[in-house]
């Protein structure tokens, strides 16, 4: 297995412009998370999915982003409109969970800068 | 509510000298405490977890529930343990899994 797969690696685009983040996660995982790595938030979960339903995602910070995962092998992170406030490294993982919790599984991350 | 506190942003230490990283967390049920790393150029991946017990690359950390911490421990520092390192908490009946603002180590020869 090659792991998470996220695309793009990096994505400039300009203030305004939609953005679209993908997630591939690892096969027979059933959880999913997305995150965003700042210098001074650390990793924060944005939000989490389960056997590809959206559980919680009270860090989502505003209604310019949503999160959807239209089966367990594809998830997206979109931002409409992009703001420059918005830029960062976005993670995503996946692991397999219930009761006893495992390893979580990273992406390599998109750097998004938006201009 | 889930929270995880590391309070430190960078700790420099020389090789060969000891290693504290802090992290404190607060959670009502019955928590399960990770440490992630990030070398640099590399994907964050699992360093140890709390259920385990064991010891990797000399690192160790023990649960304290009594002063909800969960302190990652390294006796003698090597240059090579210089990255980011994450502590994460999730619980028994959850899948949430959140994480500190991270810790910086930077070991110097």
């Amino acid at each position: 297995d090659a792991g998470v797969i996220q695309s793009p690696r990096h994505e400039v685009t300009e203030m305004g412009q939609e953005v679209t983040l993908r997630c591939k996660p690892i096969s027979g995982h059933n959880s999913l998370f997305w995150y965003r790595q700042t210098m001074m938030r650390g990793l924060e979960l944005l939000i989490y999915f389960n056997n590809n339903v959206p559980i919680d995602d009270s860090g989502m910070p505003e209604d310019r982003f949503s999160a959807k995962m239209p089966n367990a092998s594809f998830s997206t992170l979109k931002i409409q409109p992009s703001e420059p406030r918005d830029s960062a490294v976005y993670f995503c993982a996946s692991s397999r969970t219930g009761g006893v919790n495992t390893e979580a599984f990273f992406g390599q991350g998109t750097r998004l800068t938006v201009v | 509510a889930q929270r995880v506190t590391q309070p430190e942003k960078l700790l420099s230490v020389f090789k060969g000298a000891p290693v504290e990283l802090k992290c404190n967390y607060s959670y009502s049920g019955s928590p399960e405490l990770f440490w992630y790393v990030q070398y640099s150029r590399q994907r964050l991946q699992l360093l140890l977890r709390h259920i385990s017990r064991e010891s990797i690359k000399g690192f160790t950390a023990d649960l304290n529930k009594g002063e909800t911490s969960f302190h990652l421990k390294k006796p003698f520092a090597q240059e090579e343990d210089s990255a980011m390192y994450y502590c994460a908490l999730s619980g028994y009946n959850t899948d949430k899994l959140i994480f500190g603002t991270g810790t910086r180590l930077q070991v110097f020869p």
